[in-house]
């Protein structure tokens, strides 16, 4: 079945530790996001790839770093963690022509 | 670039209508209206393409006025399923999707 997997669930970390929140699609979309999104609150756009050697920043400032090797996969990086970093981490693919995006169910990031 | 929602939550009995606002400062290409529950990631419900087109399934419908800049949801004979955080998504001509503020929608029996 086609969807997009985000692995860890969850994932609780000490100060600067180095974490890699992965994210992976079968859909074989070109199109994938990072979205920042903190409880209750709106999502924001830190990342974007539009295919394979292609990543952007996006309008929220974010430490972190991508990477777009395969098409199917687009992991985060955050080298040293810190408490601000806590937050809930969104990975979607799609929106081309007249389809919405598709999101991972999330990893939930707390760094104490 | 962030579109503005209004009202900011909204609680309905069962079978009451409700309708979710969004607004932009930019020119418009596309909305998209997603719902998110609690605890899970936002589900896609529909997107409109161009001024004037109006889309809906179920009792879930939507308008998008380009040249106001603006999409109207609407929530028709609401149902405790429907409760959740309703999002726009606008996209202004850089591919790119940038959420809204969030209608937190709360339907009680």
């Amino acid at each position: 079945e086609a969807d997009i997997y985000q692995t860890p669930r969850y994932l609780v970390i000490g100060t600067g530790k180095k974490i890699t929140l992965e994210c992976s699609q079968t859909m074989g979309h070109d199109k994938m996001y990072w979205y920042q999104q903190d409880p209750g609150m709106e999502l924001h756009l830190i990342h974007y790839s539009y295919g394979v050697n292609s990543t952007e920043k996006g309008d929220l400032s974010s430490e972190s770093t991508v990477s777009r090797i395969r098409t199917e996969h687009f992991p985060l990086t955050l080298e040293s963690a810190r408490p601000s970093h806590t937050s809930q981490y969104l990975c979607a693919s799609g929106g081309q022509g007249a389809s919405g995006y598709t999101f991972g169910s999330g990893t939930r990031l707390t760094v104490v | 670039q962030q579109p503005v929602q209004s009202p900011q939550a909204v609680i309905l009995r069962e079978g009451e209508d409700a309708v979710i606002n969004c607004s932009s400062s930019k020119a418009l290409y596309s909305v998209h209206w997603y719902r998110q529950k609690h605890g899970e990631a936002p589900v896609f419900l529909m997107i409109l393409l161009k001024g004037g087109e109006q889309k809906g399934h179920d009792k879930i419908s939507a308008s998008f006025n380009e040249k106001k800049q603006q999409s109207s949801l609407y929530l028709t004979a609401s149902q405790l399923s429907y409760s959740g955080t309703y999002f726009c998504g606008t996209e202004a001509g850089a591919n790119n999707l940038f959420f809204g503020t969030g209608t937190r929608l709360t339907v009680i029996p």
